[in-house]
């Protein structure tokens, strides 16, 4: 069975970087697919943030790109946001999930709230 | 490519046939896709390209529409399908409608 696993801080102060993690079981994420982040905000509005292909090239959304980075670590089969400049508009839950060829997230993490605040 | 979802709130009884709504603001050629989401449960996938079921669903679950107009029918509705439900297009990168939460009436 694949199973996501965000983790990371849940409180990042202003200005400062917030990082997750995403743990992968079930897959391996250099076999295939894109692994992505996207975040939901208080309110419900969601936002696709970016992706790491399965060969470890990245695509981000524009709104983004200054600030997002996604990388991996192949030997524990996990993916990683780095969100810099973070503000208290980046407050949300953050989600890892998988792409399928298709573009639809066929599964996802449970999410982890984030809280930017001083 | 905006995506507006309606009602955001819908009260409905067990055996109920569901219906929910998702307007796009332009159109996105059938690549929308539906979840369902249930509290603190990561979201799960229902429909992709408007009507094709995900393996696993339930077959009450069914997705329509073309153009900018889409819609999600539970064709009885299950106390286990309490949930919100958003959408999501894929036609251009990709956005999310702001769901709607279903509860029993």
């Amino acid at each position: 069975e694949i199973q996501l696993q965000e983790s990371g801080p849940g409180l990042v102060k202003p200005s400062q970087s917030l990082s997750l993690t995403c743990s992968v079981t079930g897959y391996t994420i250099t076999s295939g697919y894109d692994w992505s982040w996207i975040r939901k905000f208080p309110g419900n509005k969601m936002e696709w943030m970016g992706y790491i292909s399965y060969s470890g090239s990245t695509n981000y959304n524009p709104s983004l790109k200054s600030r997002i980075s996604i990388t991996r670590d192949t030997s524990k089969n996990q993916f990683f946001l780095q969100l810099n400049s973070v503000t208290t508009e980046d407050t949300a839950t953050y989600y890892c999930a998988r792409i399928t060829t298709w573009g639809t997230f066929d599964y996802w993490g449970q999410g982890v709230m984030v809280t930017v605040s001083s | 490519i905006q995506m507006t979802q309606s009602p955001s709130l819908l009260s409905a009884s067990v055996g109920d046939r569901v219906t929910l709504s998702c307007k796009a603001g332009q159109n996105i050629n059938n690549y929308l896709a539906w979840y369902q989401q249930k509290l603190g449960e990561a979201p799960k996938l229902l429909i992709y390209n408007a009507n094709s079921l995900q393996t696993g669903i339930p077959s009450r679950f069914s997705g329509s529409g073309s153009g900018t107009d889409y819609t999600l029918t539970i064709s009885s509705l299950q106390p286990e399908d309490v949930a919100t439900y958003f959408c999501q297009q894929y036609n251009s990168w990709t956005t999310f409608g702001a769901g709607t939460k279903l509860e029993l009436k």
